[in-house]
């Protein structure tokens, strides 16, 4: 079982140039997460997906696009990327019961220079 | 006033002690409660989750929940150098059109020394 699956690990990027960060999940979950990690920042949600077909924005979300592709698929997009992006980004999945947790990929390492 | 807080740490202890982490929560409506480990590097990785007032054990974690005091803490017997992480702890909340955020402290870091 592969959980939550990140694509890429690792990028570096020049100001201005867009990407997308890819997620997808096998646990057949209904929300789907977006979140960055910057030192003594804690995770912050940037967007989520309650279920298939709907995006809404976090804390974080300026900057950002998302794109819920299907029931499996959740996408991050950069579209004009700068320096103040860069962080760790982790996509998580969860059912939306309150006893259920959500389940990390292993993580994108975005630099921009 | 953050959500979630947590003491940053380091909180450092010797092999074979007890490790007692701490987290205070703000929304008195929070439901659940969760503690994640995340390894230098790595990404988060569920421990335990408690919903109950009360103690809840698992192997060498204890989660302990006090809703009135709004205080979750994990407790983390036998301490050995492998814990060594940080530990996050997340709490679970409703919002006013009905999505169930998770929000996370910014974490302990722990250090067990053999």
């Amino acid at each position: 079982n592969a959980g939550v699956t990140q694509t890429p690990k690792f990028q570096v990027l020049k100001t201005g140039q867009s990407m997308t960060l890819q997620c997808a999940q096998d646990m057949n979950h209904n929300s789907m997460y977006w979140y960055r990690q910057d030192p003594g920042m804690g995770l912050r949600l940037i967007y989520y997906s309650a279920s298939e077909g709907t995006t809404d924005k976090g804390e974080v979300p300026n900057g950002y696009n998302v794109s819920r592709l299907n029931k499996r698929e959740f996408s991050l997009r950069l579209e004009s990327a700068a320096p103040s992006q860069t962080s760790v980004y982790f996509c998580a999945s969860g059912d939306r019961e309150p006893n259920q947790p959500q389940h990390f990929g292993d993580g994108t390492r975005l630099s921009i220079l | 006033q953050k959500e979630v807080e947590q003491n940053s740490g380091p909180l450092s202890v010797p092999e074979g002690a007890i490790a007692s982490l701490n987290c205070t929560y703000s929304d008195r409506g929070s439901q659940s409660f969760f503690w994640y480990r995340q390894y230098s590097g790595k990404s988060p990785e569920l421990i335990m989750f408690i919903y109950s007032n009360g103690d809840k054990e698992d192997g060498r974690f204890t989660a302990q929940l006090n809703k009135a005091s709004q205080y979750v803490s994990l407790l983390i017997r036998d301490s050995q150098p492998s814990d060594s992480a940080t530990y996050l702890c997340a709490v679970k909340s409703i919002t006013n059109t009905g999505f169930q955020k998770l929000v996370f402290g910014t974490g302990t870091r722990l250090l067990v020394s053999p």
